[in-house]
């Protein structure tokens, strides 16, 4: 059962626009959302995180949007650039009982010149 | 500081012999945690290590096994490969005992012919 579902699998944006990428998760027990960039032939990196007492949280051009109601949050990443182009991976972990991230299966982004 | 470093970066084994990965954290950090990554699947948690002791354990085979040192290098063991373990093979460290935040490693890239 996968706890952590993200869309879209595969997203095209032009260079300036916005790309947005969601994720919806099960476990209300998570506490912890991370976002991670992945580039062919690295590991993953730790992009932005946010925990569910606050509803938004930016780091430059990346925000993470959270709503606990809906169990959902997404990525946005503002006046994206082709530099971008990676893919996107959401996780969630309550830390605790279960200290390893959950993943959700990535969304491939490509940002045309 | 430097970063999670992963040895060998790319293996390649024949069904049914054995392969062990190995992960240098972080300086500092106590938590390992081992993931495996591949196209299907996504990236999945396999176990993670604090303090020598295992804590935590994915939805794996017997075949697949760890520890951790008490210089918190972790190493990784599989035993009778099989084709699907062919995979990204990804560590992570953090500093804390709570592993929210994580800092993957470049992977090892098993191939099983």
């Amino acid at each position: 059962q996968q706890q952590v579902k993200q869309s879209p699998q595969s997203l095209i944006v032009q260079k300036g626009g916005i790309s947005i990428i969601n994720c919806a998760y099960e476990n209300t027990a998570f506490d912890y959302f991370p976002w991670y960039q992945q580039f062919p032939g690295k590991g993953p990196a730790l992009l932005i995180a946010i925990r569910p007492d606050v509803s938004e949280k930016k780091e430059g051009r990346f925000t993470i949007s959270f709503n606990k109601s809906a169990k959902q949050f997404s990525l946005h990443i503002m006046d994206s650039q082709p530099g971008d182009s990676a893919t996107y991976f959401c996780a969630a972990s309550d830390g605790g009982s279960q200290g390893n991230l959950i993943f959700g299966k990535g969304t491939k982004l490509s940002v045309k010149p | 500081k430097a970063g999670v470093t992963q040895t060998p970066r790319y293996l390649i084994k024949t069904r049914g012999q054995q392969v062990t990965l190995s992960c240098s954290p972080i300086s500092g950090h106590r938590s390992v945690s081992w993931y495996q990554q591949t196209p299907g699947q996504g990236l999945q948690f396999l176990f993670e290590y604090f303090s020598e002791t295992q804590r935590n354990k994915g939805n794996f085979p017997g075949r697949f096994s760890g520890r951790q040192f008490s210089n918190s290098r972790s190493e990784m063991n599989v035993s009778t490969l099989e084709l699907g373990d062919s995979a990204l093979y990804l560590c992570a460290s953090s500093p804390y005992s709570i592993s929210y935040e994580q800092y993957f490693g470049p992977g090892t890239r098993l191939t099983v012919t």
